[in-house]
């Protein structure tokens, strides 16, 4: 099956930072997604970006689908982006199923 | 426009027991997935229904099942409960097939003693 793996698994940050966050991935995928799961347990959708660039706010992300990777960057951090980060990748179709990454926890200090 | 609703949010059951788990889409959304998270094995795709019809499942053992109504709303269920089941099961539905723009509900915490 497919493999994903994130970079850092965990990050700290002070408020007001830019981060990174990185996926990579084992096979051409036409499906990948962003998510957030706060400290609550709830998982937000972040980006469905199989390919190229979005932004939506101070959130954007970049999938290389060619290079098998995506980025995650945000912006001047807030203490409520803390939680974990994951990666979904999959394929659409028959076969479609979501393989998920372990996750990058992110710490944003005020 | 009203979010994924899982029921129950928490449940607590012995072991060989059997339990039921329901979820109701998005208003208008006719995928439901299910998903088991826990902390050793992350999160894993259990399976997807649309139409009343499972479209893919995962790596579990059969005594994982689901449904789904014509309304779309799903349940799931495991039998034969083990210890190994206590997770966060997440349900998330989208507009059409393929696991696109998945939207997650709030999830049942099972703990299985």
């Amino acid at each position: 099956g497919i493999q994903v793996e994130q970079s850092p698994p965990d990050l700290i940050l002070q408020e007001g930072a830019n981060s990174t966050l990185r996926c990579n991935f084992s096979d051409s995928v036409n499906n990948l997604q962003w998510f957030h799961q706060n400290p609550w347990g709830q998982l937000i959708n972040l980006f469905y970006i199989p390919s190229g660039t979005k932004q939506n706010g101070r959130l954007s992300a970049t999938t290389v689908a060619t290079e098998r990777y995506s980025l995650l960057y945000i912006s001047s951090s807030q203490t409520t982006d803390s939680g974990v980060y994951f990666c979904a990748v999959g394929y659409t179709g028959a076969n479609s199923k979501l393989t998920f990454g372990k996750g990058i926890t992110l710490s944003v200090r005020p | 426009k009203a979010g994924v609703t899982q029921t129950p949010r928490y449940l607590i059951k012995t072991r060989g027991q059997q339990v039921t788990l329901s979820c109701s889409p998005i208003s208008g959304h006719r995928s439901v997935s299910w998903y088991q998270q826990t902390p050793g094995q992350g999160l894993q795709f259990l399976f997807e229904y649309f139409s009343e019809t499972q479209r893919n499942k995962g790596n579990f053992p059969g005594r994982f099942s689901g449904r789904q109504f014509s309304n779309s709303r799903s349940e799931m269920n495991v039998s034969t409960l083990e210890l190994g089941d206590s997770a966060l099961y997440l349900c998330a539905s989208s507009l059409g097939t393929d696991l696109r723009e998945q939207f997650f509900g709030p999830g049942t915490r099972l703990t299985v003693l």
